[in-house]
């Protein structure tokens, strides 16, 4: 059974589009994570949700906005998608909001912006 | 602020080989947790091993250990009887005990020669 999935897994879209990524966790996890991995491999998290709640927002343009129906989903939407955009998309998730806590990865998103 | 350096971009190790990962990290936190992932070309991100701070013992996975140096700020990651399926890109992450952040490190691109 995957653990962390995520749709799609590839996704190509033309500049200024709205689009939505989903992931889904099946391990019970309480806290689910986005991050954005760029074209030299630098990963930087993007949000987490503990609990449906947002607890890091770094400093990601508000066009990135992140949906959590329940806690075992976390959605990532963006608005007027721009070229800078293209990235490799990686949702994850843990048991808990502590350093302990391993992070479990979904198989990435690569979004391309034409 | 926290910062997780991995000093060597691209290395190769021939098959039944041992190679050693860098990993230094900079940090006034007093407790955290460091971890190593592999993403191999599949693009998913798998956890290989993870260490306590507050453990002096270097955590070992079969043939995946580490050589934790706390005082040197130092988290290397040695693997032994290299394989092909080794071949994959190589992150060192860091997480305080709060968990409210994770850090990765710009990664070690690891090519197993047969």
């Amino acid at each position: 059974d995957t653990a962390v999935s995520q749709t799609p897994k590839y996704l190509v879209t033309q500049m200024g589009n709205d689009k939505s990524i989903k992931c889904e966790q099946n391990l019970g996890h309480d806290t689910m994570y986005w991050y954005k991995q760029d074209s030299k491999k630098f990963l930087k998290i993007m949000f987490s949700y503990n609990n449906k709640e947002l607890i890091i927002n770094e400093t990601v343009p508000n066009r990135f906005s992140p949906k959590s129906p329940d806690k075992a989903h976390l959605n990532l939407h963006i608005n007027s998608l721009e070229l800078g955009d293209s990235a490799v998309y990686f949702c994850a998730s843990s048991q808990d909001l502590r350093g302990a806590d391993t992070q479990y990865f979904g198989p990435g998103t690569r979004l391309t912006v034409l | 602020a926290q910062t997780v350096t991995q000093s060597q971009p691209e290395m190769s190790v021939q098959e039944a080989e041992t190679v050693t990962l860098s990993c230094t990290y900079d940090t006034s936190e007093s407790n955290y947790y460091l971890f190593w992932y592999k993403q191999p070309p599949s693009r998913q991100m798998i956890l290989v091993i993870r260490q306590e701070a507050y453990k002096q013992q270097n955590a070992t996975e079969n043939r995946f250990s580490v050589n934790f140096q706390k005082a040197a700020k130092s988290f290397s990651l040695k693997i032994s009887d290299s394989q092909l399926g080794d071949t994959a890109m190589y992150f060192c992450a860091f997480s305080p005990n709060t968990g409210n952040q994770f850090y990765f490190g710009t990664g070690t691109s690891l090519t197993v020669i047969p």
